[in-house]
Order: structure tokens, then sequence, then C-alpha cells
């Protein structure tokens, strides 16, 4: 079935540094991947997505690449700061399946001040 | 500003009991999800709808039905808790294909 692949599962990173985060999913027909970052206690919020028609997209310090062929898309952190500290997730969907996200499994990301 | 709203943050029941879990949304949003989250386990679906009265098992429905009767509420239902039902469950909605928002939870602990 379908499935998204995510890793690492936890990740620590001095503050300052980069942080990569990468997902591979299984389904060629995927064409939205949104990342969400969930801090402690509190609910999923979306932090960038990207459609299929789009290799790369950035939002400051953010940015998400996709590349089709190999169907895996990532998530940079650049100038990690200690409240990027958070677990983060990666989903995939597709046209007409009720709107459903698979999602990854989840990466702890740690920013050491 | 989309709100996805969760009855309540916390509920405890006894093994046995019968527990409704409620979700609303104000953005009229087609489709609604819920999900459960354990420690290392990442999130589930459960059940899915994408429209009033339709409704898609997710990856998990097993012990778990639900019910949508408004277009802006999804109801969760436990016939029968069990402990392993003890867990942190979010619902979710979305907008055809735009972006999902999320509730912000119910932690359920059942004795």
């Amino acid at each position: 079935g379908e499935n998204v692949e995510q890793h690492p599962s936890t990740l620590s990173v001095q503050e300052g540094d980069s942080a990569v985060i990468k997902c591979t999913y299984s389904d060629s027909a995927s064409n939205y991947f949104p990342w969400y970052k969930q801090e402690l206690g509190k609910r999923p919020q979306l932090i960038i997505d990207i459609r299929s028609n789009v290799g790369e997209k950035k939002d400051q310090r953010i940015a998400v690449t996709l590349n089709k062929t190999a169907k895996h898309f990532s998530l940079h952190i650049t100038e990690t700061q200690p409240e990027d500290s958070a677990v983060y997730f990666c989903a995939a969907s597709k046209a007409n399946q009720g709107g459903k996200l698979i999602f990854g499994q989840g990466t702890e990301l740690s920013v050491k001040p | 500003d989309v709100k996805v709203t969760q009855s309540s943050r916390y509920l405890v029941k006894r093994t046995g009991e019968k527990v409704f879990l409620e979700c609303v949304q104000d953005m009229d949003h087609e489709n609604m999800f819920w999900y459960r989250q354990d420690p290392g386990l990442g999130l589930r679906l459960i059940y899915f709808s994408y429209d009033v009265k339709m409704k898609e098992k997710g990856d998990i429905p097993e012990g778990y039905s639900v019910s949508r009767e408004k277009k802006e509420r999804f109801s969760l239902i436990l016939e029968s808790a069990s402990t392993n039902q003890t867990s942190m469950y979010l619902c979710a909605s979305r907008p055809g294909e735009g972006t999902q928002y999320f509730g912000p939870g119910t932690r359920l602990l059942v004795l």
C-alpha cells in the first residue's frame, strides 16, 4: 500500500547548524507534500508544503525540495534555533482520495544552545 | 482563521464504557479525520470522512466507529473502551486538497 518513510527518527544539532529531514514515498501519483511541526503538548501545525509541479520552495529559514523521479522530498532548516526543537512530520497525498494524507513516522529534532 | 475544536482535552473512562469524542470545524471543510498518536508510532489514521454520512476506514479502525451527520461535526465512538485505547486522539479537517488543520487533541485514559 501507500507508504511514507521518514529519516532520521531523532536528530540533534547545535544552535546555528542546519538540519535536514528526508522522506520517501511509494505512490508515484502523490502530488502534495506538506510538513508539520508539533511542539510538545501542542497540535501539529503546517510549516511548509510543496506540490508536484514545483521542485523547491523556501520560506525564510525553512525550505523543502522535491525529487519526483526518486520519489523523495526533504525539509531543510538553516540557522537552527532552540525554538525549532519539536517533532516534524512529512506527509504525502494524491487526488481523489478523500483528502487523506499519508504521514511519515516523525523526526524528533533537538537544537542544543 | 480556521478553527478545529474537540469536545474534551482530557478524558478518563472505565473499561467497557461507551466513549464519544466530538470534533467540530467552522470552515466548511469537506474532509475530516481522526488519528491516534502514541509515542514512537506517529500519527495513525483511524477513520476519515469526505462528505456528510460518508466514512472510510483508515489504518487502525478496529474497536472504533464514526458518525458524520452534519458537515461541521465528526464524532469518534469507542463502543466498549479498552485499556489499549488509552491514547492521544487528534481530529483534523481539510478543504479538498488544501491545507489540513488539526484540533488540540483529546488525551483519553481508559482504566
